[in-house]
């Protein structure tokens, strides 16, 4: 699986767009790029996810890079509850390759 | 929908005891679970892979006889950490993966004394 680098830390004001950056120059064709949350003490949770083009659902919206070097989670009205750990993993997502590998993640604090 | 629980969520247990924790995919069925570890203000770790009637796939320094996993069905997948010491203290999450895409339950603390 492709490698991915985060920024460990990021605020986002409250009721603004809070906008995660993840590299992965590295990846495959076949990879998709997953995001998953981890609020403290609690299982990550499923964000979106996508292989070569922008993906929107009631959550958040995931812009791929053309040459899908690079990607960018878009929560478009950050509220104090989205404060957490973001992770964005490259993966095939299915067989016994398609493990989703946790990096350190970007902390997202949001503020009021 | 693709609701991931675990039982118990948290438990304490003496040295040299056993442990099983269990994971179940409420509403779907999950031909492939997953077990993870985490330590305090650390990023999860894989442990196995696991797929219905087969025997769990280990990573790498993870020890097989130390943490059992038997996938029975395609709902439920079973970690048993086994003469547990307090080093094997850790939240252990698992997670079910259907399609491309894969749930995570809510965890369970491991405490061993």
């Amino acid at each position: 699986d492709a490698k991915t680098t985060q920024p460990p830390s990021m605020d986002c004001a409250e009721g603004r767009a809070a906008n995660l950056p993840c590299n992965h120059s590295t990846i495959s064709g076949n990879e998709y790029v997953y995001w998953y949350r981890q609020i403290h003490s609690q299982g990550p949770q499923y964000i979106i996810h996508g292989l070569k083009n922008n993906e929107t659902n009631e959550m958040a919206s995931l812009i791929i890079t053309e040459d899908r070097k690079s990607s960018t989670l878009i929560l478009p009205h950050a509220t104090l509850r989205d404060t957490a750990v973001y992770y964005c993993i490259a993966s095939k997502g299915s067989g016994n390759t398609g493990k989703l590998i946790f990096g350190q993640g970007t902390t997202l604090q949001v503020k009021p | 929908g693709a609701v991931v629980s675990q039982h118990p969520s948290w438990v304490i247990c003496k040295s040299g005891t056993s442990v099983k924790i269990e994971c179940r995919s409420l509403d779907f069925q999950a031909t492939t679970m997953f077990w993870y570890r985490q330590f305090p203000k650390k990023s999860l770790m894989l442990m196995a892979t696991s797929n219905e009637g087969s025997k769990a796939t280990y990573e790498q320094g993870v020890e097989k006889d130390k943490f059992l996993i038997n996938h029975a069905s395609l709902t439920l997948s079973t970690l048993t950490v086994t003469s547990a010491h307090p080093e094997d203290s850790s939240f252990y999450i698992c997670s079910a993966r259907v399609y491309y895409e894969q749930y995570f339950g809510p965890g369970t603390r491991l405490t061993v004394t």
